[in-house]
């Protein structure tokens, strides 16, 4: 089956601590972001990549990184910079349009939750 | 700036109850539009998009929404809710010319009771 997978599903990390979480998916879609989802307030981008070895940063990028080595993988770290990680964090991908960016359909992932301890 | 507002935070209504969810954007260009929904424990999904032409769109489940260019709305509609329709709903919004990114209402939380 096509589709996005992120792992793990649930993540404790102690203050300190950088954490990667691993997106997958074999749409074979160009387009791929990194969002986070806190209660009433929706998804707040944190990077996006429209193509292999290119990404841009999103509305909250502070204390995160992301690389995009290959088509199929955007991982997100959430580093120690980052002051309030825990959070539900949610990976897309889409079709791209290319200068254009994406179709604005996107494709995502079942979430990764970390808490923090 | 673009930005979108969901007007309801949570809506609460009884099985067979109409629905409406509000949607307004801010933005003077060329909109795509878009409905998504979250159900309990599982992923965010598309329900219905507007690109261009026929501004009443119909999605999965019996949903449909209806572009009004001139009130800069998109709101969703159901005529018959079901208990199976609980879940968060998400407004958003590209830009048509230049789609990099969408812009997301806060959304809404509907809750359906049997």
């Amino acid at each position: 089956d096509g589709g996005i997978t992120q792992s793990p599903k649930y993540l404790f990390r102690k203050e300190g601590q950088n954490v990667t979480l691993s997106c997958e998916q074999n749409l074979n879609h160009d387009a791929m972001y990194w969002y986070r989802q806190d209660p009433g307030q929706g998804l707040r981008l944190i990077y996006y990549s429209q193509i292999v070895n290119d990404f841009q940063k999103g509305d909250i990028a502070e204390g995160y990184s992301v690389s995009r080595e290959k088509k199929e993988s955007f991982p997100l770290t959430v580093t120690s910079a980052q002051k309030n990680p825990t959070a539900f964090y949610l990976c897309a991908s889409a079709r791209s349009k290319g200068a254009k960016g994406s179709t604005g359909e996107l494709f995502f992932g079942e979430g990764s939750r970390l808490t923090v301890l | 700036a673009q930005s979108v507002s969901q007007h309801n935070h949570h809506v609460i209504l009884s099985e067979a109850a109409s629905l409406e969810l509000g949607c307004n954007y801010s933005y003077g260009g060329t909109v795509n539009l878009f409905w998504y929904v979250q159900y309990p424990g599982q992923h965010l999904q598309l329900l219905l998009k507007y690109f261009s032409g026929d501004p009443l769109v119909k999605g999965i489940k019996g949903f449909e929404a209806e572009f009004i260019k001139s009130k800069f709305s998109f709101n969703l509609r159901k005529p018959s809710v079901q208990w199976s329709d609980t879940a968060e709903y998400f407004c958003a919004v590209n830009d048509a010319g230049n789609n990099r990114k969408l812009i997301w209402g806060l959304g809404t939380s509907l809750a359906v009771n049997p």
